[in-house]
């Protein structure tokens, strides 16, 4: 079955950096295009980035353009982002998903908390 | 404040139906087919039980309608059940190359 597990959340001060993981399995990865999605807590969803399934096609919110970097390794079936100059407004959970078609999330991880405080 | 407006929360009695709107606008839900709708239990991530505004994906229970009109689009849940109570999400595609997200739809099964 579909499984997606990220990984690399936790507490970071601001300013700080984390890297995210998400291990994939039950697909194949270089087939679908994947986002990150995020929801702060007692909050609602915010899309955050996207990536196609070669890589060459990345888009990102205007919230965290600049600062957070999507990647994927399809060999290794691994979605990243990077996650620079992390502010108190950033915390929340990140959940990895894998986008059906172009434009609809079908798959979520269980998602990890990545707190931003001094 | 969300791109996407529903209301805050909508309630029911087992076996009634409810339904729950999304409003946006021209450049978002009015402008596309891809508006999809998330269930959220608490504690658990979304699942998505309505994609390309009406269509179900496997598994999701035949329950689940969805509509779109002008720049609003709704979801509906006929013969309620007590499993049904949780948090629902519209979602869009937007012309900014984007994905906006309603602020969540409180569903109390009474």
């Amino acid at each position: 079955q579909v499984q997606l597990v990220e990984s690399g959340g936790g507490l970071v001060k601001p300013g700080g950096s984390l890297r995210l993981s998400c291990a994939v399995s039950g697909f194949t990865l270089s087939d679908y295009y994947m986002s990150w999605i995020r929801q702060a807590p007692g909050q609602g969803l915010e899309w955050v980035s996207y990536i196609s399934s070669s890589g060459f096609t990345i888009y990102y919110a205007d919230s965290v353009k600049g600062r957070f970097t999507i990647s994927r390794d399809n060999a290794k079936n691994s979605l990243y982002l990077q996650l620079n100059s992390l502010r108190a407004e950033d915390t929340a959970v990140y959940y990895c998903v894998r986008v059906a078609g172009l434009y609809d999330f079908d798959y979520w991880g269980q998602g990890t908390l990545v707190t931003v405080s001094s | 404040q969300s791109a996407l407006t529903q209301p805050a929360s909508v309630s029911g009695s087992p076996g009634q139906s409810i339904t729950i709107s999304c409003t946006g606008t021209s450049s978002d839900v009015g402008r596309y087919s891809h508006v999809s709708w998330y269930q959220q239990h608490p504690a658990k991530a979304p699942k998505l039980v309505i994609y390309d505004v009406f269509n179900r994906p496997s598994g999701v229970s035949n329950r689940f309608s969805a509509s779109k009109s002008g720049n609003t689009a709704s979801l509906t849940i006929s013969g309620l059940q007590a499993e049904d109570e949780a948090e629902y999400y519209c979602g869009s595609y937007t012309s900014n190359i984007t994905w906006e997200f309603g602020g969540g739809t409180k569903l109390t099964v009474l």
